[in-house]
């Protein structure tokens, strides 16, 4: 069973630009959930996508959004890039039937904004 | 925000010790788990304990814990090199807040086995 798979593994951004991170979940799994990583505020939870919708969001400003496909794939956004951005993007699938299993992640995008 | 914290921040111990974390949390929860992150990788799952268990074994891996006190430890026994990596803690409450999935993360504890 392939893990979840998440592209691109490094990008390097100017401020001001935009970028768009893909995720790709374990087959099966509707529920693809997006974290940022940091140094200084350690991981904290974007938002969370199951069946195209999304059910909840983190304290992000609006210039982090994303989406979901009908094939459970998911995508990331974020617009006017600014330094603080630089971080790692973790992406996670999670199947479904109650809350007694845990989550997969992929392996990241190394988002680094210049 | 970060659900809570974890101690110690940092652990350097010899290969074949044991290793304990420490995490605390703020609110209810359905779940609490913990995960292992090497040099700023993905996160591996390692071990979930839902809200009404106490302890839970796992191989080489005990969780404990104790909503009264919103904390758990984790135990890893008979350390390895392998094991060097970061260990975070991450409560689940997906259900209470209204449905979904959402883990909130602990600060993590940065652990070093030395051969």
């Amino acid at each position: 069973k392939a893990g979840v798979t998440q592209t691109p593994r490094y990008l390097i951004k100017t401020r001001g630009q935009q970028v768009t991170l893909s995720c790709s979940p374990i087959s099966g799994h509707r529920s693809v959930s997006w974290y940022q990583q940091t140094p200084g505020q350690g991981l904290q939870f974007l938002f969370e996508y199951f069946s195209e919708t999304q059910r909840n969001k983190g304290n992000f400003p609006g210039r982090f959004s994303g989406r979901q496909f009908s094939n459970s794939r998911s995508e990331m956004n974020v617009s006017t890039l600014e330094l603080g951005d630089s971080a790692l993007y973790l992406c996670a699938s999670k199947g479904s039937g109650g809350g007694g299993y845990g989550y997969t992640f992929g392996s990241g995008t190394r988002l680094t904004v210049v | 925000s970060q659900q809570g914290e974890e101690d110690p921040q940092a652990l350097s111990i010899q290969e074949g010790e044991n290793a304990t974390m420490n995490c605390s949390y703020k609110t209810s929860i359905n779940n609490l788990q913990w995960y292992r992150q090497n040099s700023g990788r993905g996160l591996v799952h390692l071990i979930l304990i839902r809200s009404n268990e106490r302890e839970k074994h796992s191989g080489r891996l005990r969780v404990t814990l104790d909503t009264s006190k919103k904390s758990s430890s984790l135990l890893i026994t008979a350390s390895r090199a392998a094991d060097t990596a970061s260990y975070f803690c991450a409560t689940d409450g997906g259900g209470i807040t209204g449905g979904g999935n959402k883990l909130t993360f602990g600060t993590g504890t940065q652990l070093k086995v030395e051969l």
